[in-house]
Parts: structure tokens; C-alpha cells; sequence
């Protein structure tokens, strides 16, 4: 069983258009991140929610609008994708909001051309 | 502004020899201090995590070592093996209730059989 799974794990895509990328975490944590990942590797976060409550959103362009529709899942729709959005988006989850181990997705590689 | 600072970037080591990753971080109410280990293609685990009031820990090959008043900490990985290629990620927990990870810009480990 697959903890933390994420789709679609490909992503291509053109410019101007509206993408949605879905999460799904079946350990019963609390807590659910997306994260992105960009060509050098750097990890940054962009949201958190706990409880379906955001509790972290960083400083990300507003086309970007996560949803959670309950615990176990962690939506995020991109609004008129531009060429630096393309990336690796990892959604993660954790037991509670704290230092607890946090559980990587496979990632969806978004690429906008 | 860059919180958690890596070093080095890039380590190539032969196999049985000792990889270090060393990181730095300014803010002092960093708390929580996970290094994770990330494969090509797949998502950030958690490898090991020490708290600040402890100078050591230690799982197996790999070691954290941690300096409070300097305000740094590595990872020690000892009799280094070629499935340990991989990119490596220090972190640190900001605390307080909108906890969060801040990442360190990765270090790509290469050992050589």
C-alpha cells in the first residue's frame, strides 16, 4: 500500500493553462504539505494544512490554490501555468503539525512548455 | 534569505570511505534538525534527526553530529556504500505554531565502488 500517492506523476503542459494536481495519504496524519522542487533540487515549501486548515502558506503566486477536501487529501490547482512553474511538486504528510517525520509522495513532474 | 546553509554541494567518495555533509543554520529557535535522503525519482525519507540537547546520534552507519554554539550539525555516513548515492537534505524546524521545515540546498553524494 502506497502511503503517500500523488497524480499524475507526468505533467506537460502549455502556457496559460490550468492544471490540478491530487494527493492522497492513507496513514491518518493530520497534517498535509505540498512542497516544490525545482531544477537544482532546492526543496521549498508552499502550504501546509492541518485538520483541513491552512496553517502555512508561503510566499507563493496566488494562481496556486490548494484545497483539502478532508484529512486524507491535499489538492492543488495552478491557475495560467507559466514556463517557472515547471518543477517537481511533492506533497507530503505528517502525524500532527510539529518535528514529526513528514512522508514524501513520489512527485509529479510538471513541466510547462 | 537562505536560513539553513549545505555544504558541499556535490561529494564523490570510494566505497568504505566516510561522506560528511556538513550544515549551518542562523536562526536560534530552530528546535528539530532531520537530514532526509532522496533517491532520482522519488521523494524525500527521512534518514535521521537529532534535537539540540543532545551532541550525537547515531543509527547504524550514519551519525549527526551537532554543535549548538556554533550553530551547525553534519551528517557522518561511515563505510560508504554505492546504493548510499543519493542527494542528502539538512533541514531545521522553525517551531512555534506555524511549524515548518527549511531545507538546505541539497548535497549529491556519489560512492564509488
Amino acid at each position: 500500500d502506497t502511503a503517500v500517492s500523488q497524480t499524475p506523476k507526468y505533467l506537460v503542459t502549455q502556457m496559460g493553462n490550468d492544471k490540478s494536481i491530487k494527493c492522497e495519504q492513507n496513514l491518518g496524519h493530520d497534517t498535509m504539505y505540498w512542497y516544490k522542487q525545482d531544477s537544482k533540487k532546492f526543496l521549498k515549501i508552499m502550504f501546509s494544512y492541518n485538520n483541513k486548515e491552512l496553517i502555512i502558506n508561503e510566499t507563493v503566486p496566488n494562481r496556486f490554490s490548494p484545497k483539502s477536501p478532508d484529512k486524507a487529501h491535499l489538492n492543488l490547482h495552478i491557475n495560467s501555468l507559466e514556463l517557472g512553474d515547471s518543477a517537481v511538486y511533492f506533497c507530503a504528510s505528517s502525524q500532527s503539525r510539529g518535528p514529526y517525520e513528514q512522508y514524501f509522495g513520489p512527485g509529479t513532474r510538471l513541466t510547462v512548455t | 534569505q537562505q536560513q539553513v546553509k549545505q555544504s558541499p554541494q556535490s561529494l564523490i567518495v570510494q566505497k568504505g570511505g566516510i561522506s560528511i555533509i556538513n550544515c549551518a543554520y542562523e536562526n536560534t529557535a530552530f528546535d528539530y534538525f532531520p537530514w532526509y535522503q532522496q533517491f532520482p525519482g522519488k521523494g524525500p525519507a527521512l534518514l535521521i534527526a537529532i534535537r539540540p540537547d543532545v551532541s550525537e546520534k547515531k543509527e547504524g552507519r550514519f551519525t549527526i553530529s551537532f554543535n549548538k554554539s556554533a550553530k551547525q550539525f553534519s551528517l557522518h555516513i561511515m563505510d560508504s556504500q554505492p546504493g548510499d548515492s543519493a542527494t542528502y537534505f539538512c533541514a531545521a524546524d522553525s517551531g512555534g505554531s506555524n511549524y515548518k521545515l527549511t531545507f538546505g540546498k541539497g548535497t549529491l553524494l556519489t560512492v564509488n565502488p
